[in-house]
């Protein structure tokens, strides 16, 4: 079946230092690929998603590319800061007709000053 | 992309009784979404309701714990029965939309 693999957490990064959580998936079809966020007491915000193969999503700083032939989807974000603390998920739907997403583990990030 | 307004946005229960969530959406949508996330946990999808149809439950999740109302394109709720300390949970309700859209949860705590 459909499958996403996350990194572990947590993460613990200081102020401005580079972020990359990996994530890779097992898909029968073509996925869509998500990442959502959990800030702390708070539900899930989309925060990027790309469609197809090579497809870059972004959002405040964030970057994910549709990599087909890794089948990952890696978030990468060049300098975080202490309001990026949360917990990131890894999610995929298949394309075509309404269809559930599956999710990653989650893994939480820790920002410090 | 749709607004969900989900509530109760938390709870606590006595085990064996029943709690009932319910989710409006400003925007007419085929099928909703719900979506449980047990503690420190990733997002599990309890069933797929769709308007004028039995809900579709995916498996570990039966009716009879869980049933789903959905008489409307823009309104469904989601009942936690008989409950155990076993079903402390978030639960969210979701919409297919540019992304998915989510509630803002339900943080559940059975006592």
């Amino acid at each position: 079946g459909d499958s996403v693999t996350q990194m572990e957490g947590p993460v613990t990064l200081s102020e401005e230092a580079c972020l990359t959580i990996n994530c890779t998936y097992t898909a029968t079809g073509y996925p869509s690929l998500f990442w959502y966020v959990q800030y702390p007491g708070e539900g899930l915000q989309l925060l990027l998603k790309a469609t197809k193969a090579d497809d870059k999503g972004s959002n405040k700083g964030f970057e994910a590319t549709y990599r087909k032939e890794t089948t990952s989807f890696h978030l990468e974000k060049g300098s975080v800061q202490v309001s990026d603390s949360a917990v990131y998920f890894c999610a995929l739907s298949l394309t075509g007709t309404a269809s559930k997403l599956t999710f990653g583990t989650g893994t939480r990030l820790q920002v410090t000053l | 992309s749709a607004v969900i307004s989900q509530k109760p946005s938390r709870d606590i229960c006595q085990r064996g009784t029943s709690l009932t969530i319910q989710c409006q959406v400003d925007s007419q949508v085929t099928m909703m979404f719900w979506y449980r996330q047990q503690p420190g946990q990733s997002l599990t999808l309890i069933a797929t309701a769709n308007q004028g149809s039995e809900a579709t439950y995916e498996s570990g999740f039966v009716i009879d714990k869980f049933p789903i109302s959905r008489p409307n394109l823009t309104f469904s709720t989601l009942t936690v029965s008989n409950m155990s300390p076993e079903d402390s949970s978030i639960y969210l309700c979701s919409v297919q939309g540019e992304g998915y859209t989510f509630g803002s949860g339900t943080r559940l705590t059975v006592v």
